[in-house]
């Protein structure tokens, strides 16, 4: 069965530090891949998605992530990051079998 | 367009109750998911649809079912409720994967089973 893993669970940073969040993904065949963060108390919301093209995908509040289908990786990226992107983030994995797949999350906690 | 509904947003059940949470949007999508939620584990999926007529078990189906008799709706069921079904469930619409653009969550149905 197909997995998304997502390797840190809690991140903590300053404001301003730069951010790199891990996915994962094992099926081996088209993927569509997404980015989902939930601030606190609300349901999810995407941030960024890829279906094919250029590898390197630009989203929402300056968020980018890179598609490396050779590592099956799809890590989630922001140089500097604010308190208000305090959140949990979700890796998620469409495949062919129309199941959207979510990673555990990652929770991230920014200071000022 | 109200997006994806859900309703209730807070219920508490007994074990062995049974409860209806109730799924409805109004985009025309073809795709409804439903997850659970719970900490540290990230959105399971439990059941999904591809259209009216059509369902299908994700990763975590037992104890539950659905049913998908319009395009709007897709209520989850639960008939014996257990402690273990305690979590906030959210659905989810997308049009379909062609054309796909962004997949609607509602707002979640926060379940407690005592």
């Amino acid at each position: 069965a197909q997995s998304v893993s997502q390797h840190n669970h809690h991140v903590i940073l300053s404001e301003a530090a730069s951010l790199e969040l891990g996915c994962n993904y094992s099926y081996g065949g088209t993927v569509n891949l997404f980015w989902y963060v939930q601030y606190p108390g609300q349901h999810l919301q995407l941030l960024l998605k890829y279906f094919s093209g250029d590898p390197l995908v630009k989203g929402i509040k300056g968020f980018e992530a890179e598609f490396i289908k050779s590592k099956f990786s799809f890590n989630l990226r922001k140089p500097s990051v604010q308190w208000s992107d305090t959140a949990e983030y979700f890796c998620a994995v469409l495949d062919n079998t129309d199941k959207l797949i979510f990673g555990t999350g990652t929770r991230l906690q920014v200071f000022p | 367009n109200a997006g994806v509904t859900q309703t209730p947003k807070f219920r508490i059940l007994k074990i062995g109750q049974s409860m209806t949470l109730q799924c409805t949007q109004d985009m025309n999508h073809n795709y409804m998911y439903w997850y659970r939620q719970d900490p540290g584990m990230g959105l399971k999926l439990i059941y999904y649809s591809v259209g009216a007529g059509i369902t299908d078990k994700g990763e975590v189906p037992n104890g539950y079912n659905v049913s998908r008799s319009t395009t709007e709706d897709f209520p989850l069921r639960l008939e014996l409720a257990a402690p273990s079904q305690t979590s906030v469930y959210f659905c989810a619409s997308i049009k379909g994967l062609a054309g796909y653009n962004e997949q609607f969550f509602g707002p979640g149905t926060r379940l407690t089973v005592l």
